[in-house]
Parts: C-alpha cells; sequence; structure tokens
C-alpha cells in the first residue's frame, strides 16, 4: 500500500537558519502531495501541495518540489523564523487531495530565537 | 480558510460505554469527510470515509461495528466509539472535504480507563 517516511524530530534551528525536512513516498498511480502544518493546540492545516511531477508547491516562504525520480517531496525554506516552530506532515493523496490522505508521522520543528 | 469543529476536544470513559464524537464543517457543506486516528508519535490513520446520505467506506482492518459512522447532513458528521475498551484510547482527528481540499478539526482526545 501507500506510504509516507519523513524525518522524524524534534528539529531544533536557529532563527534564520535554513530548513530541509525530508519526505519520501511510495505509491502507485499517480498521487498528489501535500504538506500540512499542525501549530500548537490547533487542527492541521495546508500548507502546500503539487498534484503532478515537477510541479514546485510554495507558501510562506516555504517550498517542496514533487520529484518523481526520487519519489521524493522535501519541504525546505531559506530562513525560518520562531513563528515557524510546528509539527509538519507530508501526505499524498488520490484525486487531487479529494480523497483520504496518506501521512507521514510528523516532524517537530522548534526554532529558537 | 473554511472551519472544522469537533466536539468534544478531551473525553475520558469508563471501559465498555459508548462515545460519540462529532465533526462539523462551520462554514461550508460537506458531502464527504473523513475520520482518521492518530496514535502517539506515529502517523494519522484514515479510518473511514463519510458520506452525507450514505454508508461511510472502512480502511482495511478497521472494525465497522466498533467504529460507528453517521453523516446524516451536509455539516455533521459523528463518529461513535461503541463499547469502549483502553485500547482505543486515541487522538481522533476528522477532515471536511470542499471541492478538492481537505479542511481539518482540531482533534478529540480519547482515554478509555
Amino acid at each position: 500500500g501507500d506510504s509516507v517516511t519523513q524525518m522524524e524530530g524534534p528539529v531544533t534551528l536557529s532563527e534564520e537558519a535554513f530548513l530541509t525536512i525530508n519526505c519520501t513516498y511510495t505509491a502507485t498511480g499517480y498521487p498528489s502531495l501535500f504538506w500540512y502544518v499542525q501549530y500548537p493546540g490547533e487542527g492541521l492545516q495546508l500548507l502546500l501541495k503539487a498534484t503532478k511531477a515537477d510541479d514546485k508547491g510554495s507558501n510562506k516562504g516555504f517550498e517542496a518540489t514533487y520529484r518523481k525520480e526520487t519519489t521524493s517531496f522535501h519541504l525546505e525554506k531559506g530562513s525560518v523564523q520562531v513563528s515557524d516552530s510546528a509539527v509538519y506532515f507530508c501526505a499524498l493523496g488520490g484525486g487531487g487531495g479529494a480523497d483520504g490522505l496518506t501521512f507521514g508521522k510528523g516532524t517537530h520543528l522548534i526554532i529558537q530565537p | 480558510g473554511a472551519v472544522v469543529s469537533q466536539h468534544p476536544s478531551r473525553v475520558i470513559c469508563k471501559s465498555g460505554t459508548s462515545v460519540k464524537i462529532e465533526c462539523r464543517s462551520l462554514d461550508f457543506q460537506a458531502t464527504t469527510m473523513f475520520w482518521y486516528r492518530q496514535f502517539p508519535k506515529k502517523s494519522l490513520m484514515l479510518m473511514a470515509t463519510s458520506n452525507e446520505g450514505s454508508k461511510a467506506t472502512y480502511e482495511q482492518g478497521v472494525e465497522k461495528d466498533k467504529f460507528l459512522i453517521n453523516h446524516a447532513s451536509l455539516t455533521l458528521s459523528t463518529l461513535t466509539v461503541t463499547s469502549a475498551h483502553p485500547e482505543d484510547s486515541s487522538f481522533y482527528i476528522c477532515s471536511a472535504r470542499d471541492l478538492s481540499e481537505q479542511f481539518f478539526g482540531p482533534g478529540t482526545r480519547l482515554t478509555v480507563l
């Protein structure tokens, strides 16, 4: 079946550091790929998505490129802020997001001032 | 973005009792909602897809008689954990689909004593 593997945290960085959170997947067909973010006490929020190979999703300074050849969707940000501290989930799903999603375990990101 | 609520946010119950969790889409109508379960330090796992006016579709390994899902209106889906046992203790999260995007509720922490 489908699966998502992402680096486990916590990941601790200083403010303004470069961020990479690795995500790889196995799937049948051609799923869409997502990054969700969960701030303390809140529900998951869609951060960005890509629906086909070589697409780049971007939002709030975060980027991820759908790499079919390496089955990866790594999340990057050039300069993190304390407010980026949260749990980040990589996920995949069919129907462009209309179907149920398969999630990774989540990566807890801590940004220190 | 669209708002999804869950009630209750936390519930503690005795073994053998049943617990109902509500998921509401507050500012949009959702013909499809999803129920996920999250174990500590593990990914969210899709339990079932709830469709308004029809029977839910359960993922493999999820007991449909144990986890009853009702989606009686376009803004409300309920998950009832019947005859709950300590192994049912978990974090239950719902999402509601609006077009091709899922919006997540904040989750319900269930503890079965």
